[in-house]
């Protein structure tokens, strides 16, 4: 079926650093998005892409929908330790359609 | 509340049971989703509404497994003769319906079978 790889699969980093993790697929995706979730809660949205090539910030996060639209990357700058988490990428066929999500990856920050 | 909301947040039960899910979405939210997150994975899709009716049923992994969304807004996930292999995290999520608007997902039901 289809799969995103997601990676890499964890992370630990010291506060302050940059992040930067993927999510690639080999089946192409007319969008991607990249959630957020903390233990006992849903996912929440961070960025959503819907162009190929776009580049898209919120904040200290930038996201990437990859030119060929079978890839994507999220960057998070200056990492806080709330940043903490469980990040996952999803990519949808078409607009309105189910998701396919990755596997996450976990970032631990040390203060 | 503004965001989607499902209940119950925990549920407990013994193998053998039947289970209901119920998923209450964003206001005015024509799109709800349903999914299944295991342990240490991402959500797994099981079923698309738009409106009343079941856009997308594909995810459903067997016949144990029905949902409905009677008047177009609260959607229920039952689960007939649950399986051990069935305690997850269910998520529901909800969306407008139109292109280019995301998905946004409630804080799921722990389902743990006995």
């Amino acid at each position: 079926g289809q799969q995103l790889n997601q990676s890499p699969q964890s992370m630990f980093i010291q506060e302050g650093e940059d992040v930067s993790m993927n999510c690639t697929s080999s089946s192409i995706f007319n969008t991607w998005l990249w959630y957020k979730q903390d233990p006992g809660e849903g996912p929440v949205l961070l960025i959503a892409l819907y162009k190929a090539g776009e580049l898209t910030s919120n904040g200290r996060l930038t996201a990437q929908f990859g030119i060929t639209r079978k890839d994507s990357f999220l960057n998070i700058s200056a990492s806080i330790p709330s940043d903490v988490g469980i990040y996952f990428c999803a990519a949808q066929r078409s607009n309105t359609g189910k998701l396919i999500f990755g596997q996450g990856t976990t970032l631990q920050v040390k203060p | 509340g503004a965001g989607v909301s499902q209940t119950p947040s925990n549920k407990v039960t013994e193998k053998g049971k039947y289970v209901e899910l119920r998923c209450d979405p964003i206001s005015g939210h024509t799109a709800l989703y349903w999914y299944r997150q295991s342990l240490g994975q991402g959500p797994e899709f099981l079923i698309y509404f738009q409106g009343t009716g079941a856009a997308d049923d594909s995810g459903l992994p067997n016949d144990r497994f029905f949902a409905v969304r009677p008047e177009g807004s609260v959607s229920t996930l039952k689960i007939q003769r649950t399986e051990r292999g069935d305690s997850a995290v269910y998520l529901c999520a909800s969306s407008t319906g139109q292109a280019g608007q995301p998905q946004h997902f409630g804080d799921g039901t722990r389902l743990s079978i006995l």
